[in-house]
């Protein structure tokens, strides 16, 4: 497609369920980010990816969250056992390369995770 | 570690105003600075990209600056309108790479 885009929009889940998110990025773009907006935290970095690799997973809050990237394109993180203060929106955004000066990072539409 | 700051937390102006919203950062060691747009219950659209070798990055009526030995950014809007109601929010990539730190952003609300 012509942007980022990401699956699904909302979701509502009972505390202690797992949870998949999905983004897929422009085609082409190398790198492919995850950030968490929530009221109070602002936006926060979550996990990078370089292609199917994930060389700065440092913004991951819990081993309750994991992230995979396959074929270079479509990324999945999952949040386990879900817990109240995972109740955000997840960001995902790509770029064409991820290290250079010129590089603009394109978001999608989100998820609104609601956890209740 | 990166600390992004943005003031005014809120803005309110009539339409037709020049306004400037302003973002400072800690750590200078930056290649770019990028300025997003975010509509309520939207994702973020990139607005302006500025790197650390330009001082000035233009497109329509927005013009953004970078200061790095002041560790600031402006973003000039020229002749608001209702249009660009939204937040606009700055971010520096920080820990040597491309991850982002973002401001907490200036909700803008431009009024007839």
């Amino acid at each position: 497609g012509a942007g980022v885009s990401q699956s699904p929009s909302n979701k509502v889940t009972e505390k202690g369920k797992d949870v998949e998110l999905r983004c897929d990025p422009i085609s082409g773009h190398t790198a492919l980010y995850w950030y968490r907006q929530s009221l109070g935290q602002g936006l926060e970095f979550l996990i990078y990816f370089q292609g199917n690799s994930a060389p700065d997973k440092s913004g991951l809050p819990s081993d309750r969250f994991s992230a995979e990237r396959t074929g270079g394109s479509v990324s999945t993180l999952t949040i386990q056992r879900t817990q109240q203060e995972d109740s955000a929106v997840y960001l995902c955004a790509s770029s064409s390369a991820g290290t250079s000066s010129t590089d603009t990072q394109y978001f999608g539409p989100g998820t609104r995770l609601t956890v209740l | 570690k990166q600390e992004v700051t943005q003031i005014p937390a809120a803005l309110s102006v009539p339409e037709g105003e020049n306004l400037v919203l302003n973002c400072s950062f800690t750590d200078s060691a930056i290649y770019n600075l990028q300025w997003f747009r975010q509509d309520p219950g939207k994702g973020l659209t990139s607005l302006l990209l500025i790197q650390s070798s330009q001082r000035e990055q233009t497109s329509g009526r927005l013009n953004a600056s970078l200061d790095k030995s002041s560790g600031r950014s402006t973003l000039y809007i020229a002749a608001s309108q209702p249009g660009d109601s939204a937040t606009y929010l700055c971010a520096a990539p920080t820990g040597g790479g491309n991850k982002l730190t973002f401001g907490t952003g200036t909700q803008l609300k431009v009024e007839l």
